[in-house]
Parts: C-alpha cells; sequence; structure tokens
C-alpha cells in the first residue's frame, strides 16, 4: 500500500549517460514534485506539477525533464548525466490548497561516476 | 522574499529530557507551516502542519510544536525525548506568493543520547 513509490531505489552510472526515475502516487493528488537533496541535506525543489501547470526552478538545468504520462505518474529524465548530478532524488505529491500536506517517496541515490 | 531558517544544525539531548527543534520563517500573509522528519536514508515523513486555530499543534510520535505569530517562529517539541527520536527534522513554510510550493529550512539534525 505504498503511497509514493520510486524506481529504481539506487541507480549507478557514467557521466554523459541519460537515465530516468519513475515515480508514482496511488493517492489521488493533482500535484507531484520533484527534489534534490544533496550530500548536505539540502532540499531543493526542481519541478511541481499538476494537470494544469509545469513550474520549473530556474536553476534547474534544462538537461532534466519531468514527464508526466498521466496523473499518478511523473518521471525524471536527465540528459548527459554529470558528476554534480549525484544526489538523492525524491518525488513527492500532494492535493492543490495551501495547506495540503506533501507526501514523499523513498528517493533514488543517483550516483555518477 | 519567503523564508525558513532553522538556526541549529544539530541539537543535542538526554533520552528523557525536553527536547525543541527552532523554525522561523518569513512569508507573506498568514503562513502555513509544516515539520518533516527523515531518518537516515529514508524519504521525509510529515509530522504536523498548522493551518489555523490553535497555536499548540499535536502530531505523530509524540512531538508538538507551537505557532507564535509575534515572534513568526514554529518550534518544534516533545516532552520526553528518545532515542529513536534521533534523525534529521525539516521545517517548511507556504505562503501566498509561494506558488503552491514549499519552503524549506536546511535541517537540524536531531541527537538523542541514552
Amino acid at each position: 500500500d505504498t503511497a509514493v513509490s520510486q524506481t529504481p531505489k539506487y541507480l549507478v552510472t557514467q557521466m554523459g549517460n541519460d537515465k530516468s526515475i519513475k515515480c508514482e502516487q496511488n493517492l489521488g493528488h493533482d500535484t507531484m514534485y520533484w527534489y534534490k537533496q544533496d550530500s548536505k541535506k539540502f532540499l531543493k525543489i526542481m519541478f511541481s506539477y499538476n494537470n494544469k501547470e509545469l513550474i520549473i526552478n530556474e536553476t534547474v538545468p534544462n538537461r532534466f525533464s519531468p514527464k508526466s504520462p498521466d496523473k499518478a505518474h511523473l518521471n525524471l529524465h536527465i540528459n548527459s548525466l554529470e558528476l554534480g548530478d549525484s544526489a538523492v532524488y525524491f518525488c513527492a505529491s500532494s492535493q492543490e490548497g495551501l495547506a495540503d500536506t506533501q507526501y514523499f517517496g523513498p528517493g533514488t541515490r543517483l550516483t555518477v561516476l | 522574499a519567503q523564508s525558513v531558517a532553522q538556526p541549529e544544525d544539530q541539537v543535542n539531548v538526554a533520552e528523557g529530557n525536553p527536547l525543541t527543534v527552532k523554525c522561523t520563517y518569513s512569508v507573506s500573509g498568514n503562513p502555513y507551516l509544516f515539520w518533516y522528519v527523515q531518518y537516515p536514508n529514508r524519504g521525509l515523513q510529515f509530522l504536523l502542519k498548522y493551518i489555523t486555530g490553535d497555536n499548540l499543534v499535536k502530531g505523530s510520535y509524540g512531538f508538538e510544536a507551537e505557532f507564535n505569530k509575534s515572534q513568526t517562529s514554529f518550534h518544534l517539541k516533545k516532552p520526553s525525548a528518545l532515542v529513536s527520536d534521533s534523525a534529521l527534522y525539516f521545517c517548511a513554510v507556504r505562503g501566498l506568493d509561494s506558488n503552491y510550493q514549499l519552503i524549506w529550512g536546511a535541517g537540524t539534525k536531531l541527537i538523542i543520547k541514552p
């Protein structure tokens, strides 16, 4: 009964490769998010997306692109991976209201060699 | 500009003692405030939130938080700490101008010593 799930849990890859991380939520939420947590544990919002709008953090390189096949899924595609992309990536979901809680997936640890 | 500050990188508390993890914020309009906990190698878990009403909010695992509008603070508290409370705690806020996104603090590492 996992509410927000991500695959894979670990991803090790070479510089220059293209990879995807998948996220699914079964909470019926309208909005999904991708976060990056760096080695110092800082959380940085990368994208938020619902069926109306994609909001992109302007600091995110355009090598990162979210893809949503339907309301329950928001995948993260990364082109031309760089060493600095190594981090833990978290997917989250919530309803649209200001008071609504975000629920997080377990994270994907990406290591770029 | 909207912001959240967690002024302590780390808080050390002896088991059984009360604990406080501090959070102050700056947002436009009324704030919506959240606390999350992250255990090692895990995702973030929701603890509690303040929307409106009673300034003392009770949450999971015996935690509570007190909203103080005049001091723009939302400190996390627990009367008696457990070793299992050791984790990373994040405060977050959402205001009118945030585009529904949460503004996150840097996190506070809580260490409970037996």
